[in-house]
């Protein structure tokens, strides 16, 4: 079946923009996650949602960066008035449910954000 | 505070070599383990779940095993091929009440013909 998908694949934008990254979940998964991958920091744990709540926002950044999930199934994250050190691939992953230990994440291809 | 590392940081073998990768937690108390491979400028592919409960789980040519109590774990490449050329990253979860994976740095494996 179709695994996680994102949009877009690639975003250039410039300093003080806000951008929208999307996410659409494996169908029937009800637990959908947001990281971002950069250089100097390895791969970070954003935030969680179960359907369409988020227990556990602890690893957003800064009030700029805000997600969304609506109907259970399509994820959005903003980012306003982007800076240059929210260059980064952002990856979401989604899972069965977040609070069993038997479902494993599974990673859509990324999204690559360049702030310039 | 969790923390995951992973030694080495990159690894170079001959194909058809055994070969094991190592990754370390500090917090033995966590809910389960997950093994991943990431080809360049791609996504993750995950290649093991490893329980809490679990010792060991196997697939194809790769097993993982779990040692909570001395916070390890490893992964067992049998016979590789340059096709596993990838990064290799492990990652656990400490709780059920957050989704939230800590990742290593991960392992670059380079497999030679």
């Amino acid at each position: 079946g179709a695994g996680v998908s994102q949009s877009p694949s690639n975003k250039v934008t410039e300093k003080g923009k806000d951008v929208e990254l999307r996410c659409d979940p494996i169908s029937g998964h009800t637990a959908l996650y947001w990281y971002r991958q950069s250089l100097g920091q390895g791969l970070e744990f954003l935030i969680y949602f179960q359907g369409n709540s988020a227990p556990d926002k602890s690893g957003l950044p800064s009030d700029r960066f805000s997600a969304e999930r609506t109907g259970g199934s399509v994820s959005t994250l903003t980012i306003q008035r982007t800076q240059q050190e929210d260059s980064a691939v952002y990856l979401c992953a989604s899972s069965f449910q977040g609070t069993s230990p038997s479902y494993e994440q599974y990673f859509g291809p990324g999204t690559r954000l360049t702030v310039t | 505070k969790q923390e995951v590392t992973q030694i080495p940081a990159a690894l170079s073998v001959p194909e058809g070599e055994n070969l094991v990768l190592n990754c370390s937690f500090t917090d033995s108390a966590i809910y389960n383990l997950q093994w991943f491979r990431q080809d360049p400028g791609k996504g993750l592919t995950s290649l093991l779940l490893i329980q809490s409960s679990q010792r060991e789980q196997t697939s194809g040519r790769l097993n993982a095993s779990l040692d909570k109590s001395s916070g390890r774990s490893t992964l067992y490449i049998a016979a590789s091929q340059p096709g596993d050329s990838a990064t290799y990253l492990c990652a656990v979860k400490g709780s059920s009440n957050t989704g939230k994976l800590i990742f290593g740095q991960g392992t670059t494996l380079q497999v030679k013909p």
